[in-house]
């Protein structure tokens, strides 16, 4: 198993552009989620997935849009890039919830200048 | 607002030795779970241990332990037996249910520094 899988590991974007962050899972999890790590802020959760076709807001959904068409991929997209996305992303998936073990990608470093 | 803290932004551990990291909660619910993360210099958040609150029970994993204490929201996290493979950020985390959903929110972390 891959496990929880992110692409690109690494991306710089120009303010105003858009790009989508990809996130796959082999693990057949129902559960699914996207946080930005920034520093002294901890993980903050942007949107979530309770399963195919269903989702909802986190804390900080604002300029971020996603989407579940499947059990596996749940993509975050950035409309509009602005500097104050530079972050670190990462997405998680898990059984069922938030009360099981989440299972993190490697993260990845967006800076938007 | 249900919030978790975590009031050491750094600590420092010899090898060997054991640290205690400190986390506190605030949340008016009776049943709910609390997790500890670990995330280090490699950047991939690792479950170090999850705890039920309705199980009074202490839990453990290893060198690991966990001193939970409901009346007082506090969730601590003990590594006995400290090694270098321990450094990392570590993360507390809250298990908070809003309406039908389930939601994880996490305290901005600890950053354990392990010297030999």
């Amino acid at each position: 198993n891959a496990g929880v899988t992110q692409t690109p590991k690494f991306q710089v974007l120009k303010t105003g552009q858009s790009m989508t962050l990809q996130c796959a899972q082999d693990m057949n999890h129902e559960y699914m989620s996207w946080y930005r790590q920034d520093p002294g802020m901890g993980l903050r959760l942007i949107h979530y997935s309770v399963g195919a076709g269903i989702t909802d807001q986190g804390e900080v959904p604002n300029g971020y849009n996603v989407s579940r068409s499947t059990t596996e991929d749940f993509p975050l997209r950035l409309l509009s890039a602005a500097p104050s996305q530079t972050s670190v992303y990462f997405c998680a998936s898990s059984y069922s919830g938030g009360r099981n073990t989440q299972y993190f990608g490697p993260g990845t470093r967006l800076t938007v200048l | 607002a249900q919030t978790v803290t975590q009031s050491q932004p750094e600590m420092s551990v010899q090898e060997a030795e054991t640290v205690t990291l400190s986390c506190t909660y605030d949340t008016s619910e009776s049943d709910y779970y609390l997790f500890w993360y670990k995330q280090p210099p490699s950047r991939q958040m690792i479950l170090v241990i999850r705890q039920e609150a309705y199980k009074q029970q202490n839990a453990t994993e290893n060198r690991f332990s966990v001193n939970f204490q409901k009346a007082a929201k506090s969730f601590s996290l003990k590594i006995s037996d400290s090694q270098l493979g321990d450094a990392a950020m570590y993360f507390c985390a809250y298990r908070r249910r809003q309406g039908g959903s389930e939601k994880l929110v996490f305290g901005k972390g600890t950053k354990l520094t392990v010297n030999p």
